[in-house]
């Protein structure tokens, strides 16, 4: 079964760091792109992050770019986004997503982990 | 960036009805439309791909349609489970937007 399993949400006070993590299991993790998206509570969904299948292509949401960074290790089938200096508005939950091809777009969905930026 | 319009943020239809979502973008985008549905407190699910595409298990009562910067997507007949939230996504180029969402309620 394909599937993709966030971690590493929690509760960090403004200007803090999280890292989140995106397991994938049940596919070859390496031959595809990867996005993180998020949605604020009561919101919308908003992209927030790219990379492509060896790691070399990244892209960035303007809101993030300078304090986020998207990472991925293909031999522990895991995606990463470091993030840093978290402001209030970064609370949502955070979900990675496969991307299956310019033409098919994002297919599959993880569960979402909850980012909270308090103090 | 690409900006994507939604119409209507929310409708109210009841069981059965067939109801349309239009999703229009600021410049066009092909057909690198994708529809997702997301229902309270779970991930968005992959309905359709390039525009009219159904995923993989997705019910032939979703169909999707245009090309360009006008989109459809269309639920042939409404039942309790498609009551969710919808968006549009395009993906013709970076960064991917997003609609803001149609809400599908029960009348």
């Amino acid at each position: 079964e394909v599937q993709l399993v966030e971690s590493g949400g929690g509760l960090v006070q403004p200007g803090g760091s999280l890292r989140l993590s995106c397991a994938a299991s049940g596919f070859t993790f390496s031959s595809y792109e990867m996005n993180w998206v998020r949605q604020a509570p009561g919101k919308g969904l908003e992209w927030v992050s790219y990379i492509s299948s060896s790691g070399s292509t990244i892209y960035y949401a303007d809101s993030v770019k300078g304090r986020f960074t998207i990472s991925r290790d293909n031999a522990k089938n895991s995606l990463y986004l470091q993030m840093n200096s978290l402001r209030a508005e970064d609370t949502a939950v955070y979900y990675c997503a496969r991307v299956e091809g310019i033409v098919r777009g994002m297919d599959v969905w993880g569960q979402g982990t909850t980012v909270t930026v308090s103090s | 960036d690409i900006q994507m319009t939604q119409s209507p943020s929310s409708l109210s239809a009841s069981v059965g009805d067939r109801v349309t979502i239009t999703c229009r973008a600021s410049q066009g985008i092909s057909n690198y439309l994708a529809w997702f549905q997301q229902k309270p407190g779970k991930a968005p699910k992959s309905l359709i791909y390039a525009a009219s595409s159904l995923q993989s298990g997705v019910p032939s009562k979703f169909s999707g349609s245009g090309s360009g910067t006008d989109f459809t997507l269309t639920i042939s007949s409404l039942q309790p489970e498609d009551f969710a939230t919808y968006y549009c996504q395009q993906y013709n180029s970076y960064p991917w937007t997003f609609g803001q969402g149609t809400k599908v309620e029960i009348k």
